[in-house]
């Protein structure tokens, strides 16, 4: 099966960086997504990487390397409405997704 | 917001009756997904379909059925829920599974088996 961690939960200070890693094992490998998904709601898609390196949209970044199995989202600049779960979805061989537990960050005023 | 609507968006029933979940999309994609979420084990698949009558079994597919008669619509059947069909269920689509195509999801549903 996959197999991807994430850790359970972070807190973080409202303006600060939090980065929120992902370490992935998979029968192949065919991208890697980020979601994010407020109590209650359904995940939004915030990013994608297939290739290493980094992907940087407004507040929010994420790196890969494929090599290690991992990657991880950057959220700068941290504002309350970032409080949410994080997923990280591994697209696998068969180009099924498997997601991670989620990572529940915190906002602290 | 892509245009996805499931349905019931609750439902609490009893051990051993048959449940049926709708999701139903406006934007023509290809493929659609359920999957559930229960704390502790993230999103789960249960089935999927590439098409009209075409699907394939999930992570997770065992007391679950599904049914595609339309590019639309995409039904889950549990034949006899069980409380440990307890969860949230959410339906997803996606233009294509190649390159940067993302899976977008619907509201949920959650479902209580008592």
């Amino acid at each position: 099966g996959q197999n991807i961690d994430q850790p359970t939960e972070m807190t973080a200070t409202e303006g600060a960086i939090v980065q929120i890693n992902c370490t992935y094992q998979t029968s192949g490998f065919n991208g890697l997504f980020w979601y994010q998904q407020h109590a209650g709601e359904a995940p939004t898609f915030l990013s994608y990487n297939v290739l290493d390196g980094l992907e940087e949209k407004g507040r929010f970044s994420s790196f890969l390397s494929r090599s290690k199995g991992y990657s991880y989202l950057l959220l700068k600049e941290l504002q309350m409405k970032d409080s949410a779960s994080y997923l990280c979805a591994v697209r696998d061989g068969d180009y099924k997704l498997s997601f991670g537990a989620g990572t529940t960050v915190t906002v602290r005023a | 917001d892509a245009g996805i609507t499931q349905s019931p968006r609750h439902k609490v029933t009893e051990t051993g009756t048959p449940v049926t979940l709708r999701c139903h999309q406006t934007e023509n994609h290809r493929y659609m997904y359920w999957y559930r979420q229960d704390p502790g084990h993230g999103l789960r698949l249960i089935h999927y379909s590439y098409g009209v009558k075409d699907t394939d079994k999930g992570e997770v597919s065992d007391g679950y059925s599904v049914s595609r008669s339309k590019t639309e619509d995409f039904l889950l059947t549990l034949e006899s829920a069980t409380s440990s069909q307890t969860s949230v269920y959410f339906c997803a689509i996606s233009e294509g599974v190649y390159s940067n195509q993302p899976q977008h999801f619907g509201d949920g549903t959650r479902l209580s088996i008592l």
